[in-house]
């Protein structure tokens, strides 16, 4: 499967927005990148996800590197309900490939008030 | 329900018991994975069900772990002979389908195993 890279950690400050970033040099032309995150206590949430153009919902916006090599989550304005462990994965779109994601260790927010 | 249910929350075993941990899917949803989530760490893929059968099991650690789903619903996941290095939160998720890359899936709060 292919890897993702992401900080272990990162802050920001209450209502002020938030780039995570994610290398993904090895993805393949079928891999979908999608995040996930999970605050203490809970299991892992979806995010957003994407396959080459930039998407936008009521959580986040990703935006993605024009050879895919690197992706960026966006939170406009970050919140203390934002402060969690946010996950980078590459899933693979080809319905013979199954259906399981790879979680790494992700990236630790804090949020500062 | 409207969310994916797990129980217990929380089990604590003694060493060498047999334990069944209990996944309610959402409704309609016809793909179920079970995880495994030790501290500090991403969660750890078991198993995936499309249906009544185990798509994909390479996650299963050894022989102890077992999972079912016979009706295509509810699943349970069974370990024989538990083991301190057995303890973690387990995790549950359903899916609609098993639909490749696109779409995303819903994650249970997990059963926090404790083997002592």
């Amino acid at each position: 499967d292919a890897k993702t890279t992401q900080p272990n950690s990162m802050e920001s400050n209450e209502e002020e927005p938030v780039h995570l970033p994610c290398n993904h040099s090895t993805i393949s032309g079928t891999d979908y990148i999608h995040w996930y995150r999970q605050l203490p206590s809970q299991g892992p949430e979806y995010v957003i996800h994407g396959l080459t153009s930039n998407v936008n919902n009521r959580m986040a916006s990703l935006a993605i590197a024009e050879d895919r090599k690197s992706s960026t989550l966006i939170l406009h304005r970050a919140t203390l309900r934002d402060a969690a462990v946010y996950y980078c994965i590459l899933r693979d779109g080809r319905l013979s490939s199954g259906d399981k994601l790879t979680f790494g260790t992700g990236t630790r927010l804090a949020v500062r008030p | 329900g409207a969310g994916v249910s797990q129980t217990p929350s929380n089990k604590v075993t003694e060493k060498g018991k047999y334990v069944e941990l209990r996944c309610d899917p959402i409704s309609g949803h016809t793909a179920l994975y079970w995880y495994r989530q030790s501290l500090g760490q991403g969660p750890e893929f078991l198993i995936y069900f499309q249906g009544t059968g185990a798509a994909d099991d390479s996650g299963l650690p050894n022989d102890r772990f077992f999972a079912v789903r016979p009706e295509g619903s509810v699943s349970t996941l069974k370990i024989q002979r538990t083991e301190r290095g057995d303890s973690a939160v387990y995790l549950c998720a359903s899916s609609l389908r098993g639909t490749g890359g696109a779409g995303g899936y819903t994650f249970g709060s997990g059963t926090r195993l404790t083997v002592v």
